[in-house]
């Protein structure tokens, strides 16, 4: 079954203790992305990757780290989370990038206290 | 700045009617436009999508409208089935592909029996 898969589903964090949201997809796909969702504000794209080794910023990249090692995981780093980046995370994988085949994970809620 | 705006939070249609989403945008190189829904807990799916060059796209229930002169797009599903509560995102492209996606706030959809 063709599908992208994130963990955790839910985390509880403290201000500023390191973590690490993992993506990983088995569709071979090219493109992967990252999202955030917050009320009022829709989906903000945070970092995407057009491959392996090749990332790029999104509309709102301040306080994330991305790599992409491997074609099929595209991880997402805090390095020091604040509360203003408790949310709701989404990663996202498409062939070549169209975006009528984007594939979405099934989120990540995080609570940074 | 949201460039691509979805001004109704929330909308409630009864079962069999026709339900329609709007959407607005202000960037004119926008030229490629999408749907989206998504179900709680879920990540969101594709729905439909419309390049610039056309004006409507139909897809079985789901046809999608562009007004380009008003920077205008509309969903219209008919007729509305209790499956289809939901929120729905409108995004929007310049390049044709996800990869810098600019999405709206989302308008939840509830189809009452």
């Amino acid at each position: 079954e063709a599908q992208v898969t994130q963990n955790p589903r839910y985390l509880i964090t403290v201000t500023g203790k390191k973590l690490t949201v993992t993506c990983s997809q088995n569709m071979n796909h090219e493109y992967m992305s990252w999202y955030r969702q917050d009320p009022g504000l829709g989906l903000r794209q945070i970092y995407y990757s057009m491959n392996v080794e090749v990332t790029d910023k999104g509309d709102v990249p301040e306080g994330y780290k991305v790599s992409r090692k491997e074609k099929r995981n595209f991880p997402l780093i805090l390095e020091s989370p604040s509360p203003n980046q408790t949310s709701l995370y989404f990663c996202a994988s498409s062939l070549y990038g169209r975006a009528e085949t984007q594939y979405f994970g099934p989120g990540t809620r995080l609570l940074v206290l | 700045d949201q460039q691509v705006k979805q001004n109704s939070p929330s909308l409630s249609v009864q079962e069999g009617r026709i339900s329609i989403l709007n959407c607005d945008y202000t960037n004119s190189m926008f030229d490629y436009f999408l749907w989206y829904k998504k179900y709680p807990a879920e990540g969101p799916t594709f729905l439909i999508s419309i390049s610039s060059i056309k004006d409507k796209n139909e897809d079985g229930r789901f046809t999608v409208f562009l007004n380009k002169s008003a920077k205008h797009l509309s969903l219209h599903i008919v007729p509305s089935q209790p499956g289809d509560s939901a929120v729905y995102f409108c995004a929007a492209s310049a390049l044709l592909g996800a990869q810098k996606l600019v999405f709206g706030q989302g308008t939840r959809l509830t189809i009452n029996p």
